[in-house]
């Protein structure tokens, strides 16, 4: 348990539905992340947002809309995906400027396009 | 753009053996952050590297960072099948930048 917790650890969804990734964070953090991990590619960062604003949109397509409520929760809305958009997508936080850099990694959900 | 290579991909070795992957940047890198992946798990941080030919240790472990600051090593003494998955290395470009890019990745594999 990291202290980051995502849902749901799997989905399965067509091309024409509309799904929500969701991640928590219980450690006080002030930033969040959203990266994709694809079977041979490296983690790629998706979004980033520091206190609640979000700071980087690393050229992700708009089919991903992300969602940061307030600096404990974050959300990835999907519609209208790919099936190359199929991929292990990971929520990370991490305390900016205090000296501990380290991101903390949710388990991830497995996403299916079909 | 950003990029931030890893070699060997793969990695298979004898418990018992050494093993080192190596992390190669395009650009200067502010800091590094080495991260760690079981099988089925999520990245695990490991350790930072801040300064020019920094070397750090953690038990069996030793992370290095060039004088460049655009690369960097983690060697590991003596594997253990414990030792077995992915090893990343994470660089930002900025001070107190949180944009971490991720290497590619070396799988280790241990075998008993």
């Amino acid at each position: 348990e990291t202290g980051v917790t995502q849902t749901p650890r799997h989905l399965v969804m067509g091309m024409t539905n509309k799904k929500s990734l969701k991640c928590e964070q219980h450690l006080g953090h002030n930033a969040m992340y959203w990266y994709k991990q694809s079977a041979k590619k490296p983690l790629e960062l998706m979004f980033v947002y520091n206190f609640k604003e979000q700071t980087e949109n690393n050229s992700v397509p708009s089919r991903f809309s992300p969602e940061c409520p307030n600096s404990s929760h974050l959300f990835l809305h999907l519609h209208t995906l790919q099936p190359e958009d199929s991929a292990l997508y990971l929520c990370a936080s991490s305390q900016l400027r205090d000296g501990r850099p380290e991101a903390f990694f949710g388990q991830g959900t497995r996403l299916t396009v079909v | 753009g950003q990029q931030v290579m890893q070699i060997p991909q793969y990695q298979h070795v004898q418990e018992g053996e050494d093993f080192t992957t190596y992390c190669n940047s395009s650009t200067t890198l502010s800091n590094i952050q080495w991260y760690k992946q079981r099988p089925g798990g999520h990245p695990v941080f490991l350790i930072q590297l801040v300064k020019s030919g920094e070397v750090k240790k953690q038990k069996r472990l030793t992370f290095q960072f060039g004088e460049a600051k655009k690369n960097s090593s983690l060697h590991i003494t003596a594997t253990q099948t414990t030792d077995v998955g992915t090893y990343f290395c994470a660089g930002s470009h900025q001070t107190g930048a949180n944009n971490l890019f991720f290497g590619t990745g070396t799988r280790l594999t241990v075998i008993p």
